[in-house]
């Protein structure tokens, strides 16, 4: 069964640093063909792809928030971590964690974390 | 970008859906649909276009290439009331979301 949930401060400081856990169980991020990535959803709002990691350790980012992102795993934890920098309160949002499997001849986000709440306030 | 139409579909159970995701170059068929329902994470419904996901019920279709791509649902259940996104997987980055099709009762 695959499972994923973020974990993280609900609520951050501006031009504080943002971190957050994916915890996932069901896969190996070892195995070939299989990603995780971020996805947030500021309220009321669309869903916005933010960064994924694969089992080969490629690295894709949004082009708005190369330069404040940073995603890495620890396959051993079975984690994935997700940095955002210099926060400001437009990134007030659920964040959601995603599998990212290859489905016939793309990735796709197959499985979904509830999302974790983070506000940005000062 | 993905630019979904309409923004809110007002329709009774029973009755048959046909929403819309028009993306701004050719995706080829690299294109998802996704539902999601008040304070739960998305679900994904539809891959490549026409695929259905793993569990999804049969009334659920999609369809298109390139630019044009449609999400239709032949006969709507109760439970099928909520917000539809599609995404796009493109070659490269970034890989976008539509800004959603509410459907309404």
């Amino acid at each position: 069964q695959v499972t994923l949930k973020e974990s993280g401060p609900t609520l951050v400081k501006p031009t504080q640093t943002l971190t957050l856990t994916c915890s996932f169980s069901g896969f190996s991020l070892v195995t070939s063909g299989v990603g995780v990535g971020w996805i947030r959803q500021p309220p009321g709002k669309a869903l916005e792809w933010l960064a994924l990691i694969y089992w080969n350790d490629d690295k894709r980012y949004s082009p708005s928030l190369t330069t404040r992102v940073t995603i890495t795993k620890d396959i051993y934890k079975n984690q994935v971590v997700l940095t955002v920098t210099g926060v400001e309160p437009t990134d007030t949002a659920t964040y959601f964690c995603a599998r990212d499997m290859a489905l016939h001849r793309r990735f796709y986000f197959d499985y979904w974390g509830q999302g974790a709440p983070v506000t940005v306030s000062s | 970008v993905l630019t979904q139409s309409p923004a809110t579909l007002s329709l009774s159970p029973g009755e048959r859906a046909t929403l819309s995701c028009r993306a701004s170059q050719s995706v080829d068929n690299f294109l998802a649909w996704y539902q999601q329902k008040p304070g739960q994470a998305p679900r994904l419904l539809i891959y490549d276009a026409s695929s259905r996901a793993a569990g999804i019920p049969a009334r659920f279709s999609g369809s298109g290439s390139g630019t044009d791509f449609t999400l239709t649902i032949s006969s709507l259940e109760p439970e099928d009331f909520a917000i539809y996104y599609c995404h796009q997987r493109s070659d490269w980055p970034p890989w976008t979301f539509g800004q959603g099709t509410t459907v309404e009762i």
